[in-house]
């Protein structure tokens, strides 16, 4: 199984719709969990960071369930400028406690 | 909002040869890291240095490269004698002490092309 998995996409979806991404991970003793966002050829930026109760930052939402090791990111009203590629990425999955697992991202375009 | 910040933002070099990149971390951070990602591949962790020394690393952080903190406010990557697979986007980030789920800061990278 691979370390952090999602799907690569592309999804293409028109401005104003609702966009889900999912992720998984393989070691249930990963500790923290992370949506990064990248540019084309620029480096990863933060979006939010994902705890186990969910949490919510405008039109982003994100999910955390441990027991089925899934992660999620909702984003609600799509704007053009959230057209990038979504890096799930979790802490601690390694037996590090602060070094990152990147998945391989999935690529988002939304369309006008 | 603070930054980190990598010089140079492309760096050119023929196989062979060494090179170094350089890093400036958000001042108060403590934790330094290197990661690299090739093109079209995912973001792969190289190293973590904390306390004037390596902390962890990974296979890929074999004995070409090297890391350190000449100064207060520089980290540098080197690499003693570049491959054409050494080619690849490589990032410098930081996290303050907090504790461990605080979040990775990266810098915008330096793109090595290794001819």
């Amino acid at each position: 199984r691979k370390e952090v998995e999602q799907d690569p996409g592309p999804f293409n979806v028109p401005e104003g719709a609702t966009v889900a991404f999912n992720c998984t991970y393989s070691n249930s003793a990963s500790q923290s969990f992370f949506w990064y966002r990248q540019d084309c050829r620029k480096e990863p930026k933060l979006l939010m960071s994902v705890y186990s109760s969910g949490n919510e930052d405008g039109r982003f939402t994100a999910q955390l369930n441990r027991a089925s090791q899934y992660i999620s990111l909702l984003i609600r009203d799509s704007k053009l400028s959230d057209s990038a590629t979504y890096l799930c990425v979790v802490k601690g999955l390694s037996g590090s406690a602060r070094q990152l697992t990147f998945g391989s991202g999935t690529q988002l375009t939304v369309l006008p | 909002e603070p930054e980190v910040t990598q010089t140079p933002s492309h760096q050119v070099t023929q196989m062979g040869q060494e090179v170094i990149l350089r890093c400036v971390p958000i001042s108060n951070h403590l934790y330094f890291y290197w990661y690299r990602q090739i093109l079209g591949q995912k973001v792969e962790f190289l190293v973590s240095f904390y306390n004037n020394e390596i902390s962890e690393k990974s296979e890929i952080f074999d004995d070409q490269f090297s890391v350190e903190r000449p100064d207060g406010s520089n980290f540098t990557l080197k690499i003693r004698s570049t491959k054409l697979e050494d080619s690849a986007m490589y990032f410098c980030a930081s996290s303050d002490p907090a504790g461990g789920d605080s979040p990775l800061h990266f810098g915008n990278g330096t793109r090595l092309t290794v001819t």
